[in-house]
């Protein structure tokens, strides 16, 4: 199977502040991976798609960026609704796998 | 608007069965691939389960392979997920999502909670 590690586990940030976050994968899986963000008691919600797409509706804060095993999302400008958690996900091989999430909190 | 709508978790003891649904509605649910996914209490995301749009193929993460059935019925746009031989480790909220484009998940449903316990 394919591990993903994201890093940081939690980030502190205050709102009007630029954060990335990073997501390794265990091998290369070119630009298959997604990036989704969760709201405590949501259900997550795709942002990113093929390593640097932007989903439909998602605002251009959001950015993705990598290929092979090393990939980042960068949210500039913070704003309130974005402190939430962050997943990656490989979708390069069966079983597609996440990564164990970043927890960005306010500072 | 697509809306996928799960039903059918609550408490169950060890060893016991369950069986999930989701209802989808606001797209053509016939030629979509469909997933579940799961999150145990304040942990992450695992994907558990595909099935094809035709229900030919499906796939399993080997934690439930063996234990649990995906399944559909695209006259009623609805997917299952038969559950059996729970185990208190199988405790989550249970997502269903439709595939994406490639294998990404878009969108999820607001998810069905499984507590397995004595």
């Amino acid at each position: 199977d394919i591990q993903m590690t994201q890093s940081p586990s939690t980030l502190s940030a205050s709102v009007g502040d630029t954060v990335t976050i990073t997501c390794r994968a265990s091998q290369t899986i070119s630009t298959w991976l997604a990036w989704y963000q969760q709201q405590p008691g949501r259900a997550p919600k795709l942002l990113i798609y093929k390593a640097s797409s932007l989903q439909s509706g998602v605002p251009s804060r959001f950015s993705g960026s990598g290929s092979g095993t090393e990939f980042t999302l960068t949210i500039t400008s913070l704003q309130p609704d974005d402190f939430a958690s962050y997943y990656c996900q490989q979708y390069d091989n069966y079983p597609w796998t996440f990564g164990q999430g970043t927890k960005l909190e306010i500072k | 608007e697509v809306q996928l709508l799960e039903s059918g978790g609550g408490l169950v003891q060890p060893g016991g069965s369950l069986r999930l649904s989701c209802a989808a509605s606001g797209f053509r649910f016939s030629t979509s691939s469909m997933n579940w996914v799961r999150q145990a209490p304040g942990k992450g995301l695992e994907w558990i389960s595909y099935i094809t749009s035709s229900g030919d193929t499906v796939y399993y993460a080997d934690s439930v392979k063996g234990r649990f059935t995906i399944s559909r019925d695209n006259a009623k746009d609805t997917v299952f997920l038969q559950m059996h031989s729970l185990r208190v480790e199988d405790t989550a909220v249970y997502y269903c999502a439709k595939t994406g484009g490639a294998n990404w998940f878009d969108p999820w449903g607001q998810g069905t909670l499984v507590t397995v316990s004595s």
